[in-house]
Order: structure tokens, then C-alpha cells, then sequence
């Protein structure tokens, strides 16, 4: 079975950082692209960054370019997502998703909260 | 980027009838060399991750109860439930993969028990 485990989530101050991990198994992690998806209280569900399966395609949405990175390491079957300058606005469910062009499995997600 | 739109926001639908959910897409999601449309839908119930109730616009994923069906093409799509059951209660996203990035969502539709 696949089974996506994301980790890393918490509170934090605005402008501070915080590295979410996604543990895969149950696939061939390195043949699929992969992305992080994150849904805020009241709204609806944002793509926030995609990575192809060798790591030299990263996409990162316009609201958080330049303040995110996507990352992977196939050996360890895991993604990661590095968030710095936290704003309000990235309070979210964050979810670890297997891209196959559709979005077939889906980890529970991390909670990030950012306030002062 | 492609814009999707979804109607109604919400709706109430008595247990046993029909609930259908509109989408509209701001441009085609039809690839003409395979005759695909890149267009999903995902139900998403409170405290849980969404799931994937069908890709290619009318194929359903693995698991998903055949009361959950997918039509349309082009830029109109239309995700039915022929007999609602309380379990169906959920948030209803469609979502395009044709344009990437962005990866679009609608804006999500509402189901209640009337």
C-alpha cells in the first residue's frame, strides 16, 4: 500500500522557518513527481510546489516563490519543503501528495500555524 | 493560468437523490492527440486528506463507489452522485492538469444532508 507521512509542522513566529518532511513507501519513490498541496482554514485547496522524479524540475506557486523550496532525496524515499519568512497568510494543512498527473495518494497532512 | 469555476458554492440534497456539481474551466482541458481531458475531482471530509474520486474527466479511481460519476468535456464538467448517502457529506474540488504549473483547483463545492 502507498502511505505518504508528513512531519515538521508547528507553530512559528511571522518571518521564521520551518522544514516539512514527507516519508514514502508502498512505490517506486523515484519515479513519480511530487508535491506539496496545503489548504487554509475557509479556503480551498493550493498547489504549492511540484518536483519531477530526478530532482531537476522544481515549480513553486507565485505566492510563495522565493520564500519556499522543494527538495528531495530518492535514497531516503522522502521530500521536503523548506519554508522561511513565514507570513499569516501559509497557515495551513500542508500535504505530501504522489503526482501522477493526477493527484492519486495523499499523506494527512501537517499543520502549520504561523502567529505571533 | 487556468481559472476553474464550480457551481453552486453549496448544496442540500436529500439522502437517496441526486447531487451534481458543475465545473468550468477558463480555457479547454481536451488534448486533442489523445482525446483526454486533464481535469480531476477529490472529495475532501473535515480532519482527513482529500481523496481521488476520478481522473480523465469520467474515470473513476480504484475503491470509488459507482454511485460517483464524471462527465464533460472541453471546458464543462460535471461530477454527479446519483443517490446521496450520508457518508457522502464533504467538501467536492475539481482540479486541471493540463497547464502545469500552476496546478488549479476550483473553489470547492459544499454537499450537505437536506
Amino acid at each position: 500500500d502507498v502511505h505518504l507521512v508528513e512531519s515538521g509542522g508547528g507553530v512559528v513566529q511571522p518571518g521564521g522557518s520551518l522544514r516539512l518532511s514527507c516519508q514514502a513507501s508502498g512505490f517506486i519513490f523515484s519515479k513519480y513527481w511530487m508535491i506539496w498541496v496545503r489548504h487554509a482554514p475557509g479556503k480551498r485547496l493550493e498547489w504549492v510546489a511540484s518536483m519531477n522524479e530526478d530532482g531537476r524540475l522544481k515549480w513553486l506557486a507565485g505566492s510563495v516563490k522565493g520564500r519556499f523550496t522543494i527538495s528531495r532525496d530518492d535514497a531516503k524515499n522522502s521530500l521536503y519543503l523548506q519554508m522561511n519568512s513565514l507570513r499569516a497568510e501559509d497557515t495551513a494543512v500542508y500535504y505530501c501528495v504522489r503526482d501522477s498527473g493526477y493527484f492519486d495518494f495523499w499523506g494527512r497532512g501537517t499543520l502549520v500555524t504561523v502567529s505571533s | 493560468d487556468i481559472v476553474l469555476t464550480q457551481s453552486p458554492d453549496s448544496l442540500a440534497v436529500s439522502l437517496g437523490e441526486r447531487a451534481t456539481i458543475n465545473c468550468k474551466s477558463s480555457q479547454s482541458v481536451l488534448y486533442s492527440s489523445n482525446n483526454l481531458n486533464y481535469v480531476s475531482w477529490y472529495q475532501h471530509k473535515p480532519g482527513q486528506p482529500p481523496k481521488l474520486l476520478i481522473y480523465w474527466a469520467s474515470t473513476r479511481a480504484s475503491g470509488v463507489p459507482d454511485r460517483f460519476s464524471g462527465s464533460g468535456s472541453g471546458t464543462d464538467f460535471t461530477l454527479t452522485i446519483s443517490s446521496l448517502q450520508a457518508e457522502d457529506v464533504a467538501v467536492y474540488y475539481c482540479q486541471q492538469y493540463y497547464v502545469t504549473p500552476p496546478r488549479t483547483f476550483g473553489q470547492g463545492t459544499k454537499v450537505e444532508i437536506k
